[in-house]
């Protein structure tokens, strides 16, 4: 079946400039995370979605990163003037609570360049 | 709250040589734990994952890891190294704290197969 999709790819962007990341999970899953890999810091994680309840905002670095999921599905992660530092890979999980025990499915991540 | 600790950044065996990697968890209860590769330029996939069942967990591509509480130690290992095993190989705990499933990673351990 199709996995965890990521799009863009790749993403260059200019300093200042806003982002927006996009990850469609697998058809079903309930809950969906955000994580950021970067030399500097690992894997980092970053906003989780379950289901219709508020998301858990805790890991986002700074007032300027933000993301949403419509409709229980497809979810975007949008960073706002972006800086230097933003640029990292940006990992994509789902998983469906109570069906493998907490087991978490990536998608291929983002790659984002901010010059 | 939960976290890993993987000794060595890098590893380096001759193919058909045994792989040991190493990954020590810190948990105020009962871990979930699991390894994850990432090949390059891909997202990350499950190796394995223990859940409290057996503490020998089997994993996908002959790898296997086990769970031990008195060492506190999650070893992932391989008795015999493929060229196609050289990869980043991340070490990650189940974040139970905070009632979701947040994972919380290792800083990885890349893995190099020599012929």
């Amino acid at each position: 079946g199709a996995g965890v999709s990521q799009s863009p790819s790749n993403k260059v962007t200019e300093k200042g400039k806003d982002v927006e990341l996009r990850c469609d999970p697998i058809s079903g899953h309930t809950a969906l995370y955000w994580y950021r890999q970067s030399l500097g810091q690992g894997l980092e994680f970053l906003i989780y979605f379950q289901g219709n309840s508020a998301p858990d905002k805790s890991g986002l670095p700074s007032d300027r990163f933000s993301a949403e999921r419509t409709g229980g599905s497809v979810s975007t992660l949008t960073i706002q003037r972006t800086q230097q530092e933003d640029s990292a890979v940006y990992l994509c999980a789902s998983s469906a609570p109570g069906q493998g025990v907490y087991e978490q499915y990536f998608g291929p991540g983002t790659r984002l360049t901010v010059t | 709250a939960q976290s890993v600790t993987q000794l060595g950044s890098h590893v380096s065996v001759s193919e058909g040589a045994l792989v040991l990697l190493r990954c020590n968890y810190s948990s105020s209860v009962p871990p979930y734990l699991f390894w994850y590769v990432q090949y390059p330029n891909q997202g990350l996939q499950l190796l394995l994952k223990y859940t409290s069942a057996a503490t020998l967990v089997k994993g996908i591509n002959g790898f296997e890891a086990e769970f031990k509480k008195s060492e506190t130690s999650f070893h992932l290992t391989k008795p015999s190294a493929h060229m196609s095993d050289a990869a980043e190989y991340f070490c990650a705990v189940s974040d139970l704290d905070t009632g979701f499933q947040k994972l919380v990673f290792g800083t990885g351990t890349r893995l190099l197969v020599s012929p």
